[in-house]
């Protein structure tokens, strides 16, 4: 059984501050996808990543995925009211059938003008 | 890129009636569907998946018998909420695979309100 483990689960925050979300698991990763998902709409996808220690940058995103790939980050650099809603990580595992997409249990961000 | 067409957006129905929910994908073919149940403030939990000309995988804990899932063809699945009751009441999301990047797209979710 896979363990994951996605923190803060709440996080409220001033416009223009920056935070980190993180998403821990037990097992590795094949790869792991972060999602934002905003109020009565499905998630969207912001990035993939496979391979261990990689960053990707989506403008004021940073995401980073662990050498162990059993982790990974996203950080958001001045954080605007835009940026509310909640991320989501969902890992995916060597074996798993059909590519199940499983989720963490998210970080529902508020951003405070 | 890659569009799944969820409808309708939202439903009210009696307890003890039955709902269709309906999933396409617009321009691509999805031999496989994901449906998720999300309560609020609560992250995404997987229902089942669907498989395109076979039954359904439930996970653990889903009634098949309740949640009826169809994958008749490769642009369209279903799901039926049969005897819906209010704790049936939530946000049911589907979503299928894309391309060799394993990027999943979303439907746009439909809120289900049993009364």
């Amino acid at each position: 059984t896979q363990l994951l483990e996605q923190s803060p689960q709440f996080l409220s925050i001033q416009e223009g501050e920056n935070l980190t979300v993180y998403c821990n698991s037990s097992s590795v990763f094949s790869s792991l996808q972060w999602y934002r998902q905003e109020p009565g709409e499905g998630p969207v996808l912001l990035v993939t990543v496979v391979t261990g220690g990689e960053v990707k940058k989506l403008k004021r995103l940073t995401f980073q995925f662990g050498d162990a790939r059993k982790d990974s980050s996203l950080h958001i650099t001045a954080a605007q009211p835009g940026d509310t809603g909640l991320y989501l990580c969902a890992p995916q595992y060597s074996g798993a059938g059909s590519y199940q997409l499983t989720f963490g249990k998210g970080t529902k961000l508020s951003v405070i003008p | 890129g890659a569009v799944v067409s969820q409808h309708p957006s939202w439903v009210i129905c009696k307890s003890g009636t039955s709902v269709k929910i309906e999933c396409r994908s617009l321009d691509f073919q999805a031999t496989t569907m994901f449906w998720y149940r999300q309560f609020p403030k609560q992250s995404l939990m997987l229902m089942a998946t669907s498989n395109e000309g076979s039954k359904a995988t439930y996970e653990q804990g889903v009634e098949k018998d309740k949640f009826l899932i169809n994958h008749a063809s490769l642009t369209l699945s279903t799901l039926t909420v049969t005897s819906a009751h209010p704790e049936d009441s939530s946000f049911y999301i589907c979503s299928a695979r894309v391309g060799v990047h394993y990027g999943y797209t979303f439907g746009s979710g439909t809120r289900l309100t049993v009364v």
